[in-house]
């Protein structure tokens, strides 16, 4: 079975500083990997994916995370935060097989950003 | 542009009653899912479908029930509704490519409070 571990549940970083939001996933096969954001009142969107290929992973809005398969990791970094960058992130794990694409959610980090 | 369309956006019930939520997605997508999201435990899922006429059961189904009788329609039902089902519902839809994650596209949620 798969799961995702998200380090942290609310992160407090000021305006400019460096993001990171670590997640940590548990897959038997090799997994997909993503990030979404979501914002107040709001669904969830698409920052990034890992499928294969590269391992580091460029996104939306400046985002970008690693895949680092022997840390079993996929943390996602942004290297100046801005007040806009405020929301909760998600990090999912994908197991595709012929049931569609069933992400398994972490848990959630909330992101403050601070003047 | 509507992407996802969940409706509705708030209801709130008493223990017992019965409720259907709508999703409806414009995007010809053959996969849909529903989603709970509660405070601290990230999403959750409800159930799925890959197709017209297809259901089957996520990882919380119990308590729900669901149908996909056009393609671009998945209902979720409660047929007695409890307090432990107070929540937030996504709604989601994705393509279908042959052993590649096709991206999830979320509707803006449907808050439910039973009291």
């Amino acid at each position: 079975a798969q799961s995702v571990t998200q380090l942290g549940s609310h992160v407090s970083v000021s305006e400019g500083a460096l993001v990171l939001l670590r997640c940590n996933y548990s897959s038997s096969v090799p997994p997909y990997l993503f990030w979404y954001v979501q914002y107040p009142n709001q669904g969830l969107q698409l920052l990034l994916k890992y499928t294969t290929g590269a391992t580091l992973v460029k996104g939306i809005n400046g985002f970008e995370a690693e895949f680092k398969k022997s840390e079993t990791s996929f943390h996602l970094t942004k290297p100046s935060a801005h007040m806009s960058d405020a929301a909760e992130y998600f990090c999912a794990v994908s197991e595709v097989t012929g049931g569609g694409n069933k992400l398994t959610f972490g848990t959630g980090t909330q992101l403050k950003v601070e003047l | 542009n509507a992407g996802v369309t969940q409706t509705p956006k708030f209801r709130v019930l008493k223990t017992g009653q019965s409720m259907t939520l709508l999703c409806a997605q414009d995007m010809n997508h053959e996969y849909m899912y529903w989603y709970r999201q509660d405070p601290g435990m990230g999403l959750r899922l409800i159930h799925y479908s890959v197709g017209e006429g297809t259901t089957a059961k996520g990882e919380v189904p119990d308590g729900y029930n669901v149908s996909r009788l056009k393609k671009q329609n998945f209902l979720l039902g409660l047929e007695s509704a409890a307090p432990s089902q107070t929540s937030v519902y996504f709604c989601a839809s994705s393509y279908s490519l042959r052993g590649w994650p096709g991206e999830l596209f979320f509707g803006e949620g449907s808050r439910l409070t039973v009291l």
